[in-house]
């Protein structure tokens, strides 16, 4: 049960675009549409921004974005703002468990 | 609106046991199941199991099996995370969160320290 993989951190100016990837393997992100984001604030519980890859639950903005490609899926958050400034961690069904990333630091410039 | 409020703050010796009650409501509780998701300071989250509040079936991250077990109270829509034999990098937040057959977190409880400390 081997966590996915995203970059440590990635930054963006406000009103720029940013890419977040989560790689994983045919066990998990490539064999299942169950792929999940999550926003989380410091010392805030997590919040749920994508889920089965690509829906977004009601009240997210529609500048949350999710895609998948084989064993990666992405997050693309576009016009970025001062408060996207988090944490953000992908999560993905693997048949009887889920795996999370390692989390990936999204600081605006 | 979905709630879910967990239990406070703990403090537990090594070798203790530690159990954490997450109270749902503004959802039908038996027709989701509960996710269970710890947090070590300042790392990333980990996956700790699942139960059905359905039918109280489980399934559990193969690093914690054998120490964790995870119940549901129908009458009052609580869920419940136990577990034993703490050691100090169990010393985490934990999160309880309503979550689809899959397991995956939907919504998600305030959290709860525990610290496991001699």
């Amino acid at each position: 049960q081997s966590a996915l993989t995203q970059p440590a951190s990635v930054s963006g100016s406000p009103g720029q675009s940013i890419t977040i990837s989560c790689t994983g393997t045919s066990s998990d992100v490539g064999s299942y549409n169950l792929v999940s984001w999550y926003q989380q604030h410091p010392g805030k519980a997590p919040k749920l921004m994508i889920y089965e890859g690509s829906k977004r639950p009601s009240g997210v903005s529609n500048r949350f974005s999710g895609s998948k490609s084989g064993n990666t899926a992405s997050l693309t958050i576009s016009g970025l703002q001062a408060e996207d400034e988090a944490d953000y961690y992908c999560c993905s069904y693997a048949g009887s468990h889920v795996v999370f990333g390692g989390g990936t630091k999204l600081t605006v410039l | 609106q979905v709630q879910l409020v967990q239990s406070g703050a703990e403090v537990k010796k090594p070798g203790a046991s530690v159990k954490v009650s997450c109270k749902a409501s503004g959802y039908t509780f038996t027709s989701y199941g509960i996710s269970w998701v710890r947090q070590a300071p300042g790392q990333g989250l980990e996956w700790m199991g699942w139960i059905s509040a359905y039918n109280g079936n489980t399934n559990y991250a193969q690093k914690l099996q054998g120490r964790v077990t995870m119940t549901t109270d129908t009458s009052t829509s609580t869920a419940y995370m136990e577990l034993r034999s703490l050691r100090s990098d169990d010393t985490a937040v934990y999160y309880c969160a309503r979550a689809d057959m899959s397991g995956y977190p939907l919504d998600w409880g305030q959290g709860t320290l525990v610290t496991v400390s001699s």
